[in-house]
C-alpha cells in the first residue's frame, strides 16, 4: 500500500484568501490525480498530472507536479465557498489507485 | 464521461442483518472495481479490488467473510456485509475502471449505512 501523506489535514479560510494543499510520498507516483469530493457524494477528478515539473490550471486552481514525482501541490486562488470539500490526491500505478490522505477545507463566506 | 450508480444510496438495518450494496458501470465495462470505506472529513480507505469473474482482492486488515465481494459481469460488483455491527456504520463507495485504463477512476455516489 502507497502511502501519501497530506497537507494540511484541516484548513478554515475565509472567502477571497489563497490557500496550497500538499501531497507527498516516499515512492515515485506514476501519475497523480486531484479529487475533490463533497460531503455524501463520490470524489470528482479535477486533474491528473504525469509528467515531472507539469504544471496544470483549472480557473482558480493550480496544480503542480514535482520534478522527482514524489510530491504535488493544489493551490486555489481567491477561495470561495463553492471550494469547500475534501480535497484528495490520489496515486494509479497500473490496476492499483491509492488515496492521500484527505485536506478538508471549509471556506467561509 | 463513464457512469457509476450505486445503490442504494442510504440504508439503515438492525445489528446481525446482512445489507447488499451494488456497484454499476452504466455505460461501459469495468474489467476492475474497488470498495472504499470512508469515516467523515476522512480519506478514502481501499478494502478491496474486484476482477470481473475472478476472486476479490482484500486489502490488509479487512475481513474477507465480514465484506462479501462478487463481480459477476464487468457492468456489477456488489459488496455484502455480513452479520453487520454499528462499528460497520459507514460511507462505502465503489469505483471503476474501463477495459482502456486511461488511468481515470468513475465513482458510484456512495451508500451511508447505518447499523442500529
Amino acid at each position: 500500500t502507497q502511502l501519501l501523506e497530506q497537507s494540511p489535514q484541516f484548513l478554515s479560510i475565509q472567502e477571497g484568501e489563497n490557500l496550497t494543499v500538499y501531497c507527498n510520498s516516499s515512492s515515485v507516483f506514476s501519475s497523480l490525480q486531484w479529487y475533490r469530493q463533497e460531503p455524501g457524494e463520490g470524489p470528482v477528478l479535477l486533474v491528473t498530472v504525469v509528467t515531472g515539473g507539469e504544471v496544470k490550471k483549472l480557473k482558480r486552481l493550480t496544480f503542480q507536479f514535482g520534478d522527482a514525482r514524489k510530491d504535488s501541490s493544489l493551490h486555489i486562488t481567491a477561495a470561495q465557498p463553492g471550494d469547500t470539500g475534501l480535497y484528495l490526491c490520489a496515486e494509479s500505478t497500473g490496476n492499483q489507485f491509492y488515496f492521500g490522505t484527505g485536506t478538508s477545507l471549509t471556506v467561509i463566506p | 464521461g463513464a457512469v457509476v450508480s450505486q445503490h442504494p444510496s442510504r440504508v439503515i438495518c438492525k445489528s446481525g442483518t446482512s445489507v447488499k450494496i451494488e456497484c454499476r458501470s452504466l455505460d461501459f465495462q469495468a474489467t476492475t472495481m474497488f470498495w472504499y470505506r470512508q469515516f467523515p472529513k476522512q480519506s478514502l480507505m481501499l478494502m478491496a479490488t474486484s476482477n470481473e469473474g475472478s476472486k476479490a482482492t482484500y486489502e490488509q486488515g479487512v475481513e474477507k467473510d465480514k465484506f462479501l465481494i462478487n463481480h459477476a459481469s464487468l457492468t456489477l460488483s456488489t459488496l455484502t456485509v455480513t452479520s453487520a455491527h454499528p462499528e460497520d456504520s459507514s460511507f462505502y463507495i465503489c469505483s471503476a475502471v474501463g477495459l482502456k485504463n486511461t488511468g481515470e477512476l468513475f465513482f458510484g455516489e456512495g451508500s451511508r449505512l447505518t447499523v442500529l
